[in-house]
């Protein structure tokens, strides 16, 4: 257990429908990251927060996407109209330091595993 | 921009005999590297990590790893493999500088142990 958790773990869903997914990660850690991972392949980047400041989002975070981090704890990402491309496992990462500080480590939850039907 | 290539995407190796993954990197600048496991429905776990010091890295459960430069390479390694290290381990890059805003993973290498 690294300390980032995340719910739900498991969700199904039908097309079109909206899902909503939270992480909160080690308390005093700033920096929040979302990532996806398809079955067969590595994770890949969605987006990070510092605090509660979105700082990069990858071209994979289309317009259907949204993530947020209001009070620089935890963090949901929704995912509106979903589409059967989006199944996938959410992984959610955090870290500390400060900028400088590159080496910190990420430490990532358990994921939250998507299904759309 | 920097990009790991793992070069095996399945390894079997018998209990007790020594594993290698194999990892190749590209990146602009000296790189951040990272290995990482993951076990089945349990969380990336980091499991070593390159920061420009020495060349050869320790990490938990006696893997280890050797930064090449000359070879862009980055393989993990352990003496004698053990069930519980039957797992998915991925490489994963990420720009010096900055901060490992981004971390670029491979597209990991299932290790399966045969007793």
């Amino acid at each position: 257990d690294t300390g980032v958790s995340q719910n739900p773990r498991h969700k199904i869903t039908k097309r079109g429908q909206n899902v909503t997914f939270r992480c909160d990660p080690i308390s005093e850690h700033n920096r929040l990251y979302w990532y996806r991972q398809t079955l067969g392949q590595g994770p890949e980047f969605l987006t990070y927060f510092q605090n509660e400041a979105q700082l990069e989002k990858s071209r994979l975070l289309s317009d259907r996407f949204s993530a947020e981090r209001p009070k620089g704890s935890f963090s949901t990402l929704e995912i509106q109209r979903t589409e059967q491309g989006d199944s996938a496992m959410y992984l959610c990462a955090s870290r500390g330091g400060v900028a400088g500080a590159p080496r910190d480590t990420q430490y990532f939850g358990p994921g939250t595993r998507l299904t759309v039907l | 921009a920097q990009s790991v290539t793992q070069l095996d995407s399945h390894v079997s190796v018998s209990e007790g005999t020594p594993v290698l993954l194999r990892c190749n990197y590209s990146s602009s600048y000296s790189p951040s590297l990272f290995w990482y496991v993951q076990h089945p429905n349990k969380g990336l776990q980091l499991l070593l990590k390159y920061t420009s010091a020495a060349t050869l890295v320790k990490g938990i459960n006696g893997f280890e790893a050797e930064f090449k430069k000359s070879e862009t390479s980055f393989h993990l390694t352990k003496p004698s493999a053990h069930m519980s290290d039957a797992a998915e381990y991925f490489c994963v890059v990420t720009p010096p500088l900055f901060g490992n805003e981004k971390l670029t993973f491979g597209t990991g290498t299932r290790l399966t142990i045969i007793p």
